[in-house]
């Protein structure tokens, strides 16, 4: 089993849609979890980290369900400029060092 | 610096040639990473290095491929006798574990192509 796991899309809405996109991790001592946003043949990029009682960041939600070991992000009214593939990322308790990545979600934002 | 930076931004070789990628991390972070991304694919994890030591380098697909870092700054991915599997982006993070949330930042990648 894969240790973080993503439905990868593609999801296809229209500009002002409101989106969300859920990540599975299968070990239940990670720590620390992130978003990272991808854009087509561009570095991953840092989008939100995800705290315990959920965070939002303008148009964007991320909540974190420890006892499900999910974790989620919401876009609200979607922009153009929101198409990209986002990434799940985890970071183990048991090794501060790791990083494990999800094979990414790609949102299309149509117009 | 001010970011990860990472050169060259684009190599073609031809099969068989070695190839050097670098990596400059953001200045003052102790840890380092090398990742690599095929076309379409998910990051795969290399190398990870803890100042100049590498604790952790079971994703190095074979011996061709080494990796060192130097005065805890600069790191140096080679890959020997390439092959046109080795075709890639290959990308560099680097993070401060030192403050809050241990959070990695990417450099703009390496591509290459193997001809």
């Amino acid at each position: 089993r894969k240790e973080v796991e993503q439905d990868p899309g593609p999801f296809n809405v229209p500009e002002g849609a409101t989106v969300a996109f859920n990540c599975t991790y299968s070990n239940s001592a990670s720590q620390s979890f992130f978003w990272y946003r991808q854009d087509c043949r561009k570095e991953p990029k840092l989008l939100m980290s995800v705290y315990s009682s959920g965070n939002e960041d303008g148009r964007f939600t991320a909540q974190l369900n420890r006892a499900s070991q999910y974790i989620s992000l919401l876009i609200r009214d979607s922009k153009l400029s929101d198409s990209a593939t986002y990434l799940c990322v985890v970071n183990p308790l048991y090794n501060f060092n790791k990083f494990y990545f999800g094979s990414g979600t790609k949102l299309n934002v149509k117009p | 610096g001010a970011g990860v930076s990472q050169s060259p931004s684009n190599k073609v070789t031809e099969k068989g040639k070695d190839v050097e990628l670098r990596c400059d991390p953001i200045s003052g972070h102790t840890a380092l990473y090398w990742y690599r991304q095929s076309l379409g694919q998910g990051l795969e994890f290399l190398i990870y290095f803890q100042g100049n030591s590498a604790p952790d380098k079971s994703g190095l697909p074979s011996d061709r491929f080494s990796a060192e870092r130097t005065g805890g700054s600069v790191s140096t991915l080679t890959i020997q006798r390439t092959q046109q599997e080795d075709s890639a982006v290959y990308l560099c993070a680097s993070s401060n574990r030192g403050a809050g949330a241990n959070v990695l930042t990417f450099g703009a990648g390496s591509r290459l192509t193997v001809l």
